[in-house]
């Protein structure tokens, strides 16, 4: 699996847009980029995975660089319950592998 | 939306001690997964599992432990004799197919052993 980078943290006011960085620069041709959250005291939840287009649905954005080598996870409008750790995941595999994610605080 | 469920949520067990932790995946569901999460720490792979067997498993999954599907609906992650370093958060995960599927989390179990 590709090595990625994400900050280790972020801050959004509530009702602002967030941009969630990842940098995947090792990532294979056929890995998917896969974006996950994990809210407090619960477990793994997905958000959102695409491939080489941006792709929508009513969680989030997720927009893929034209090279691959990195991705953002664009949430419109920040709320209180999207405080969580998102973790940024290319793979091919059947497999997750979690890295250690941003920690996105969100500010009311 | 369907949920993956997990049993107990807490479990304190003394060291040496067996745990068997169940999971009820999503039920079409055909891809079975077991994590864990140490406080503070990453979420771990351990294993996987289809079709009655492990498809993969990770260095931390060592002779102490094992998984089953006894029947239909669950799946287990038994811990033979449990040490200190096993106290961890627990996630069973499950996904319909093989293809870029989304998995589905259970709330896991806390497990503290003493």
């Amino acid at each position: 699996d590709a090595k990625t980078t994400q900050p280790n943290s972020m801050e959004s006011n509530e009702e602002e847009p967030v941009h969630l960085p990842c940098n995947h620069s090792t990532i294979s041709g056929t890995d998917y980029i896969h974006w996950y959250r994990q809210l407090p005291s619960q477990g793994p939840e997905y958000v959102i995975h695409g491939l080489t287009s941006n792709v929508n649905n009513r969680m989030a954005s997720l927009a893929i660089a034209e090279d691959r080598k990195s991705s953002t996870l664009i949430l419109h409008r920040a709320t209180l319950r999207d405080a969580a750790v998102y973790y940024c995941i290319p793979t091919g595999a059947n497999n997750l592998f979690f890295g250690t994610g941003t920690r996105l605080t969100v500010i009311p | 939306e369907p949920e993956v469920t997990q049993t107990p949520s807490h479990q304190v067990t003394q060291m040496g001690q067996e745990v068997i932790l169940r999971c009820v995946p999503i039920s079409n569901h055909l891809y079975f997964y077991w994590y864990r999460q140490i406080l503070g720490q990453k979420v771990e792979f351990l294993v996987s599992f289809y079709n009655n067997e492990i498809s993969e498993k990770s260095e931390i999954f060592d002779d102490q432990f094992s998984v089953e599907r006894p029947d239909g609906s669950n799946f287990t992650l038994k811990i033979r004799s449990t040490k200190l370093e096993d106290s961890a958060m627990y996630f069973c995960a499950s996904k319909m197919s093989s293809t870029n599927e989304k998995l589905f989390f259970g709330s896991g179990t806390q497990l503290s052993v003493l």
